[in-house]
């Protein structure tokens, strides 16, 4: 158990709506990174917060948003969505603003299914 | 901007055998080079990492990897599979200056026959 915590596990939905992901980052943690994998894309990095604010932002789409709260859990936002959406989606929180400085721990993924 | 390349999807081994996942990266500065693991329906795990501080690196469970500057490469090997290293494994690479962002391979999957 890594202490991550992602909800929801399994999200089954409809092209065109729009969903939430949460993370909850370990005990202690100021970074959240948020990773798409997919069997045609591999893992992508989309975005980090590090304390409140987005530090870091890779390949996310306009219709991908995310925000870090002051308790320091993190939501991914997905709208519009799309067949090609369909992915499991990774929470990883660490102490540090980079992953140079220290271990990034994953959560187990929240798998998207858009039908 | 840094990548790195996994040669190989999948890799079997027998147990007991020796593993060996190939892993090639490209950055323009020092890299930082890591190894990951995942077990089915689990997040990943690290398993070890290159800081520049000594070139063989050990990590968990027996694995070890060894940075090749004139190689360009991080191959990470473990002497005798076990069955439970059965998984799949990710290198990746993140560097001063490069935002942020752990870059990840494509994934070596391995399988361990009896």
């Amino acid at each position: 158990d890594s202490g991550v915590t992602q909800t929801p596990k399994h999200l089954i939905t409809a092209t065109g709506q729009r969903v939430t992901l949460r993370c909850s980052p370990r005990s202690g943690d100021l970074s959240v990174y948020w990773y798409q994998q997919s069997l045609d894309q591999g893992l992508q990095f989309l975005i980090q917060y590090y304390n409140g604010e987005e530090r870091a932002k890779g390949n996310i789409l306009e219709r991908f948003s995310a925000q870090q709260f002051p308790d320091l859990h993190s939501e991914l936002n997905l709208s519009s969505l799309e067949l090609g959406d369909s992915a499991l989606y990774f929470c990883a929180s660490s102490v540090f603003n980079s992953p140079i400085a220290g271990e990034l721990f994953f959560g187990e993924g929240s798998r998207l299914t858009v039908l | 901007a840094q990548s790195v390349t996994q040669l190989g999807s999948h890799v079997s081994v027998s147990e007991g055998a020796l593993v060996l996942l190939r892993c090639n990266y490209s950055s323009s500065v020092p890299p930082y080079l890591f190894w990951y693991v995942q077990y089915p329906n689990q997040g990943l795990q690290l398993l070890l990492k290159y800081t520049s501080a000594a070139t063989l690196v050990k990590g968990i469970n027996g694995f070890e990897a060894e940075f090749k500057k004139s190689e360009t490469s991080f191959h990470l090997t473990k002497p005798s599979a076990h069955m439970s290293d059965a998984a799949e494994y990710f290198c990746a690479v993140s560097a001063t200056g490069g935002g942020n962002k752990l870059t990840f391979g494509t994934g070596t999957q391995l399988k361990v026959e009896l």
